[in-house]
This record gives structure tokens, sequence and C-alpha cells, in this order.
């Protein structure tokens, strides 16, 4: 069993739909990452928290320190935000999930 | 652009070679970080160094190592290369504890 888990793993959305990716975790971490990677490899950090809630754009992340679980929501999406989307722990070391592929169809 | 970088973009080795790749990183950060990508799969955490010390580990053999230079600059080495060494390799930096910026990454092909 994976530290970080996500779900779901694969997710095909309708061009403007409102979008969740879950993710739980079993250990303890000091802050939860959110990270974008396109196809061909290069991964950009879209967030980092450790309590609460942080928005950027279209982008929300929220992560329930009691709980141990985080999401990432998506509104109003694009063919654009196609990628996958891998959430991250940081605690004695990363802990990564397995990421979760995104496609916005037109 | 993070302004990290990496080098080289791809790498063909042979079973048995050593390799060593590099990372830059961004200006102001301290700490770098290491990661393996393999195909279709998440990123493993190798290793990160703070201020030329290593700060934590994942679960990857001693013929993986590093070093960080007094720029923040840094190397990974990988000794007698095995197949399932073939992968995609990131480095991040960042200050402490702080978001970190990735770099495009190194392709690793073990022949």
């Amino acid at each position: 069993k994976n530290e970080v888990e996500q779900s779901p793993q694969n997710l095909t959305a309708q061009e403007g739909e409102f979008i969740t990716i879950n993710c739980s975790y079993s250990v303890g971490i000091s802050a939860l990452h959110w990270l974008q990677q396109h196809p061909g490899g290069g991964i950009v950090s879209l967030f980092m928290l450790s309590s609460g809630k942080k928005k950027h754009g279209r982008l929300i992340a929220t992560i329930n320190i009691q709980e141990k679980h985080s999401s990432l929501h998506i509104t109003a999406s694009h063919p654009r935000d196609s990628a996958v989307y891998i959430c991250a722990g940081t605690g004695n070391q990363f802990y990564f999930g397995t990421g979760t592929s995104l496609t916005v169809i037109p | 652009e993070t302004g990290v970088t990496q080098s080289p973009t791809h790498l063909i080795k042979t079973r048995g070679q050593q390799v060593t790749l590099r990372c830059s990183s961004q200006s102001g950060h301290n700490t770098v970080s290491w990661y393996q990508q393999a195909l279709g799969q998440g990123p493993q955490f190798i290793f990160q160094y703070y201020r030329e010390e290593e700060n934590g580990r994942g679960n990857f053999p001693p013929r993986f190592s590093g070093l960080q230079f007094p720029n923040y600059s840094s190397e990974l080495n990988v000794n007698a290369l095995e197949l399932d060494d073939s992968a995609l390799y990131l480095c991040a930096s960042s200050r402490l504890d702080n978001e970190q910026f990735f770099g495009p990454g190194t392709r690793l092909t073990v022949l």
C-alpha cells in the first residue's frame, strides 16, 4: 500500500466541467504538494500547502490535516488542463502518489 | 521556465557503466532533490541535499550517490547501471521546506 493514494487514476471530462482529484496519505507529513506533469516529462509545482485552502486562477487546493486528505479542484476545465496531476507529501522523505491522468475533451 | 536546468537532456548507456547527471538550481535556492520516474509511473524520491550535505534519502541502493556544490548546483551519480535504471531523472531546487521547482529532466536509457 502506497503512503499516498490518489483517485481517480484516470479521468475524462468535457470542457467546462468542474473536476476534483482526491489524495489521501497515511504518513506524517509537513506539507502536501500538488504537481502537474505534461507529456514529455516537465513537472510544475501547482501548490504547496500545510493547512486550509489555496487558490490560483481556476485551481483550488484544500487539505484536511485531521483526515489526512487533500483535494485539487479545477473549475471551468479546459483542454490545456489535460495532464497528469500528482500529489506528494513531504515528511522524512518525499512521498508521491501514483498520479491522476486527466483528459479534457473540447 | 523554473530557472532549474538539467544536463544532458537524453543519455544512452550500457549495463555496468557509470553515469553523472547535472542540475543547476534556481538562484537563491539551497536545497536540491533528485527523483527517478520510470515510464508510466510516478516519481520516486532518491535523495535531497541541503547546503552540500545529504538531508534525506529514499529507498535507493548506495550505487546512487550525489553531490551538491557551494553554488548549490548538484550531481547525481549512478554506478554499475542496470536495465531498470532506465528512467526520467528529475531534480528540483528549493529553499529548505519550501515549494520545489523542477527541472525538465534527463532521460536515461540503459541498454
